[in-house]
């Protein structure tokens, strides 16, 4: 049974500094993994796609890393901001072809100016 | 419209009644799907739709949980005999369908069922 896990479950950095998430999951053999961002009270936003053949995806300030070999996937925010605070959460499909996904429980990231 | 929009955005009802969720997902997405969030948690899957019938039901609880799309665009999220259990944000999400695995997820903002 796939499971996701994200650590830590909340992280507080000051304005400007770079941060690593995490996100590591028990069945490597994934189509792809996304990373979503969800603010309180709202859904979720995609932030980044990555396929099971890719490595890493840049989105503006934020990169993501795949390394299916090891079951995990970094989020990585450079220069932080306050509007990055948010919980951040990452998902992958249960087993290969499933077309739903299995999410972490998310890292709550608080950005203090 | 531009993204995916669900009604209500609260609901509030009594323990054994009914309650009908509605998403209309973003034109041209085949694939729709609802999750439940409770507080602190991620989302778990519910059920996942391609076109009009369901693909995969496997995450609905019981038999009091019924989804329906009936032309292959807007969702209907059915709860009879509601329970104090329940109550959690409902999220529909849509995607176009990839062969593989599934695409890349939009969300709407949820329904926020409270039970009494």
């Amino acid at each position: 049974k796939q499971e996701v896990t994200q650590i830590p479950a909340a992280l507080s950095v000051p304005e400007g500094e770079n941060l690593v998430l995490n996100c590591s999951f028990t069945d490597s053999a994934i189509y792809n993994l996304q990373w979503f961002r969800q603010d309180p009270g709202k859904g979720l936003t995609s932030l980044l796609l990555i396929q099971s053949s890719q490595r890493e995806q840049t989105s503006g300030r934020l990169n993501a890393s795949l390394d299916k070999s090891s079951g995990r996937s970094t989020l990585y925010i450079a220069a932080s901001q306050p509007g990055d605070s948010a919980t951040y959460l990452c998902a992958v499909p249960p087993i290969r072809g499933a077309q739903k996904l299995v999410f972490g429980q998310g890292t709550r990231l608080t950005i203090n100016p | 419209g531009a993204g995916v929009s669900q009604t209500p955005s609260n609901k509030v009802t009594e323990k054994g009644k009914y309650v009908e969720l509605r998403c209309d997902p973003i034109s041209g997405h085949t694939a729709l799907y609802w999750y439940r969030q409770s507080l602190g948690q991620g989302p778990e899957f519910l059920i996942y739709f391609q076109g009009t019938g369901a693909a995969d039901d496997s995450g609905l609880p019981n038999d009091r949980f019924f989804a329906v799309r009936p032309e292959g665009s807007v969702s209907t999220l059915k709860i009879q005999r509601t329970e104090r259990g329940d109550s959690a944000v409902y999220l529909c999400a849509s995607s176009l369908v990839l062969a593989g695995g599934p695409g890349e997820l939009f969300f709407g903002e949820g329904s926020r069922l409270t039970v009494l």
